[in-house]
């Protein structure tokens, strides 16, 4: 049982790069989630999916867009990255929305 | 006024010693808490969830005040491998965002 799968580990992205953060699940959760966490802060929500077909802002959306066609995967697109995008990403899951998260390992992403 | 505030770190103290952290939040509507732990460069793993009265497991014990909107967590007899940040987790919106506070950083020194 893989858990949250997120590809890839790390990447550095010149200014104006595009990327896409995969997720991926394999416990039939309902709802997934993705954040960022910036050094000496707490996880900020950039989107968020309640089901396949359904996508929602969280805190922080601007630059990002998400996807979910399918209960497994919910990638992350970052268009045109910025200076201001670098962080660690995190994609996480959770069976109800309320029985707390699994996180994936995370992705550290630079843009310079 | 943050939605979620933590004491600040690092915490220091020597195997064996008892520690406690505190967790303030400001939607009196949340509805559910948790604690998680996060080691260095690793993601989060959720550490406990925290009933209204009160949950033990182990050396750790969770507690929540409702009326004065904390949470506390404690940890007994600190083992060398309890060093991580600690994160309060709180959840407001039922399933739509569980807001994480900055984390409290504790070290257990030999």
């Amino acid at each position: 049982n893989a858990g949250v799968t997120q590809t890839p580990k790390f990447r550095i992205l010149k200014i104006g790069q595009s990327m896409t953060l995969q997720c991926a699940q394999d416990m039939n959760h309902n709802y997934m989630y993705w954040y960022r966490q910036d050094p000496g802060m707490g996880l900020k929500l950039i989107y968020y999916s309640v089901g396949a077909g359904i996508t929602d802002k969280g805190e922080v959306p601007n630059g990002y867009n998400v996807s979910r066609s399918t209960t497994e995967d919910f990638p992350l697109r970052l268009e045109l990255a910025a200076p201001s995008q670098t962080s660690v990403y995190f994609c996480a899951s959770s069976w109800t929305g309320d029985d707390g998260y699994t996180f994936g390992s995370g992705t550290r992403l630079t843009v310079v | 006024r943050k939605e979620v505030e933590q004491d600040p770190g690092p915490f220091n103290v020597p195997e064996g010693a008892t520690v406690a952290f505190n967790c303030t939040y400001s939607n009196s509507a949340s509805q559910s808490f948790f604690w998680y732990r996060q080691d260095c460069r690793k993601e989060p793993k959720l550490l406990m969830s925290v009933y209204s009265s009160g949950n033990e497991d182990g050396r750790f014990t969770a507690q929540l005040n409702r009326a004065s909107q904390y949470i506390s967590l404690l940890i007994r007899d600190s083992k060398l491998s309890d060093s991580a940040t600690y994160l309060c987790v709180v959840n407001h919106n039922y399933g739509q965002n569980f807001v994480f506070g900055p984390g409290t950083r504790l070290s257990v020194l030999p």
